[in-house]
């Protein structure tokens, strides 16, 4: 089973500033098979991006996602008060599919 | 409009059963994998399941936590995917979501249904 761990825990930013998100494998996932997924509060999580840079239909070009092999990272160029969520890789390039454990983005 | 809507969840008592159901609109169900993945109370997201479409052999794998335990089956004519979970445990509580599965990850989720087990 390939592990995900995702850094930081919590991420504590402002409205206008820079987010940046990792997600680290226990080995390398395969063909960049890497999704990131937001989830906001009494909601279902939603995809972002998957194969590891590609964003899902309808998703704005602040969120961008980076990497390959092993180490991931998701950015969100300048947050919007309605990115504030929690975030989760995921990798879906094995039959026993993984997720991380989640970064939550808080308004500092 | 594509769509997932899951059903059946509610309060079962350890060791009991249930069955979810998910049922599909909007796109050719058949084509696509079907995932389950469960989220327990103020915790992260668990992937529970998958199956694959017919044209994949239409096999199923499972995470450790519920493998011989839950079962999970399509019904292609009707658009539904279920989920049996047998054996029940206290530590099963929690939201179940369905998912649409495919090389874009995946890309369309229920609403989710709570499975609550308790004595």
């Amino acid at each position: 089973e390939i592990v995900l761990t995702q850094s930081p825990g919590t991420l504590s930013l402002s409205p206008g500033e820079r987010a940046t998100l990792s997600c680290r494998a226990s080995q390398s996932v395969s063909s960049s098979y890497l999704a990131w997924y937001q989830q906001k509060p009494g909601q279902a999580p939603r995809l972002l991006i998957y194969g590891a840079s590609s964003r899902a239909t309808g998703i704005p070009d602040r969120f961008s996602g980076s990497g390959s092999g092993t180490d991931f990272t998701l950015t969100i160029s300048r947050l919007e008060p309605e990115d504030f969520a929690v975030y989760y890789c995921q990798q879906y390039g094995s039959s026993l599919v993984t997720f991380g454990q989640g970064t939550k983005l808080e308004i500092k | 409009e594509v769509q997932l809507v899951e059903s059946g969840g509610g309060l079962v008592q350890p060791g009991r059963s249930l069955r979810l159901s998910c049922t599909a609109s909007g796109f050719t169900f058949g084509d696509y994998a079907m995932s389950w993945v469960r989220q327990a109370p103020g915790k992260g997201l668990e992937w529970v399941g998958f199956i694959r479409s017919k044209a994949y052999g239409g096999t199923t794998e499972y995470a450790a936590s519920v493998k011989g335990r839950f079962t999970i089956s399509r019904d292609d004519s009707k658009s539904i995917a279920y989920l049996q979970m047998n054996s029940l445990k206290t530590e099963d509580t929690a939201v179940y979501y369905c998912t649409r599965d495919g090389p874009y990850g995946m890309d369309v989720w229920g609403q989710g249904t709570t499975v609550t087990v308790s004595s």
